[in-house]
């Protein structure tokens, strides 16, 4: 099966800085990468993905990239902020619609948790 | 939050109990999803349904069972609660649409075994 490995664990940022976490995956015929946020007693909420069809993404401050190659991808935090202080996660999963039968379950990563300091 | 909830939202229980978890959406979303969140683990997956009366096992299915009767509800059977089953479990949906693959995830339920 799908393995994801992220790191780092914890990140730690002056407000303003930029933000890299990075994951790898072990599985191939994985082709579609989504991020997720999650605060403190919340539920995960996706903030970006990418299909294998793309090498990036970008939405206003938030960006990902992807080597399929070399079957890693990254999540990019611009003029980070106190307030995308969270935990986030990588995932991966085959897309059904792709041909696969993985119904799109998803693998993640550990988390990174992420402090950014004002 | 894409019309879906869980229930109980925190649930107290003893070994050896049988305990059942629910989620419900009203999306009318196809896919359905059990994950347990656990510090150090990420999200794991422990069943998935792909329709009504169809499910699978995930990664971490051992001591659980589901069941999915309608598409709106998908449950969660801990036959025999253990304390290794202490965990907040997210239920999630994806399916419908052009973002598809899209998975939204429940408020989650805190469960704790003692």
């Amino acid at each position: 099966g799908e393995n994801v490995e992220q790191h780092p664990s914890t990140l730690s940022v002056q407000e303003g800085d930029s933000a890299v976490i990075k994951c790898t995956y072990s599985d191939s015929a994985s082709n579609y990468f989504p991020w997720y946020k999650q605060e403190l007693g919340k539920r995960p909420q996706l903030i970006i993905d990418i299909r294998s069809n793309v090498g990036e993404k970008k939405d206003q401050r938030i960006a990902v990239t992807l080597n399929k190659t070399a079957k890693h991808f990254s999540l990019h935090i611009t003029e980070t902020q106190p307030e995308d202080s969270a935990v986030y996660f990588c995932a991966a999963s085959e897309r059904w619609g792709a041909g696969g039968t993985s119904y799109g379950k998803l693998t993640f990563g550990q988390g990174t948790i992420l402090t950014v300091h004002p | 939050d894409a019309g879906i909830t869980q229930s109980p939202r925190h649930k107290v229980t003893e070994t050896g109990t049988p305990v059942t978890l629910r989620c419900h959406q009203t999306e009318n979303h196809r896919y359905m999803y059990w994950y347990r969140q656990d510090p150090g683990h990420g999200l794991r997956l422990i069943h998935y349904s792909y329709g009504v009366k169809d499910t699978d096992k995930g990664e971490v299915s051992d001591g659980y069972s589901v069941s999915r009767s309608k598409t709106e509800d998908f449950l969660l059977t801990l036959e025999s609660a253990t304390s290794s089953q202490t965990s907040v479990y997210f239920c999630a949906i994806s399916g419908r649409g052009s973002r598809d693959n899209e998975q939204f995830f429940g408020p989650g339920t805190r469960l704790t075994v003692l």
